[in-house]
């Protein structure tokens, strides 16, 4: 596609439950970002996909978070056992190598809410 | 740990009128890029404008220009002639090379807006 897609737009959960977000970046775009935005504050690193591994993930918060990118191209960010501190916009990035300086190609984000 | 502060959370300005928006940050690495985002209702980030650290002009892009003042490790940007589709936030962010991988780690934001 032409700009990065992320889907859905908007989730709604009950605390407990598992979700599923999911981002197609720009084609040929090898590395992939997942950002986390809470209300009024700058988005937060989670995880980098250089291809199909991830390159760190040193920003996960905690095991419940888990996110792969098993072709390369789309990627799934995974919730487990959702608490209500995991609502947030959830933005995903790519750039076409991960290169020093890249500029970075947002999709609009999943805004997630936890009930 | 590298920061990056973003003093305003609150701008307005007229109209065809010039603002600028403040950013420092804090790091012990030589060389990084410094960029400015705007992120509009639509949600989906936008590049406005990039620094390396290395380069002691100034950039711009059009009606964005940058004041990089590396010793005070301040990246304030200017918008000139503000346009209504210039109501947004507005995020300075800072990348380096430290980590051996190339993340962004972001401001809190500025909220503009552009009054008619």
């Amino acid at each position: 596609g032409a700009g990065v897609s992320q889907t859905p737009s908007n989730k709604v959960t009950e605390k407990g439950k598992y979700v599923e977000l999911r981002c197609d970046p720009i084609s040929g775009h090898t590395a992939l970002y997942w950002y986390r935005q809470s209300l009024g504050q700058g988005p937060e690193f989670l995880i980098y996909f250089q291809g199909t591994g991830a390159a760190d993930d040193s920003g996960l918060p905690n095991d419940r978070f888990f996110a792969v990118r098993p072709e390369g191209s789309v990627s799934t960010l995974k919730i487990q056992r959702t608490e209500r501190g995991d609502s947030a916009v959830y933005l995903c990035a790519s750039s076409s190598t991960g290169g020093f300086g890249e500029k970075l190609f947002f999709g609009s984000g999943t805004q997630l809410s936890v009930l | 740990a590298q920061t990056v502060t973003q003093s305003q959370p609150e701008m307005s300005v007229q109209e065809a009128e010039t603002v600028t928006l403040s950013c420092t940050y804090d790091t012990s690495e030589n060389n990084y890029y410094l960029f400015w985002y705007k992120q509009p209702p639509s949600r989906q980030m936008i590049l406005v404008i990039r620094q390396e650290a290395y380069k002691q002009q100034n950039a711009t892009e059009n009606r964005f220009s940058v004041n990089f003042q590396k010793a005070a490790k301040s990246f304030s940007l200017k918008i000139s002639d503000s346009q209504l589709g210039d109501t947004a936030m507005y995020f300075c962010a800072f990348m380096n090379t430290g980590s051996g991988t190339y993340k962004y780690i972001f401001g809190t934001g500025t909220r503009l807006k552009v009054l008619a």
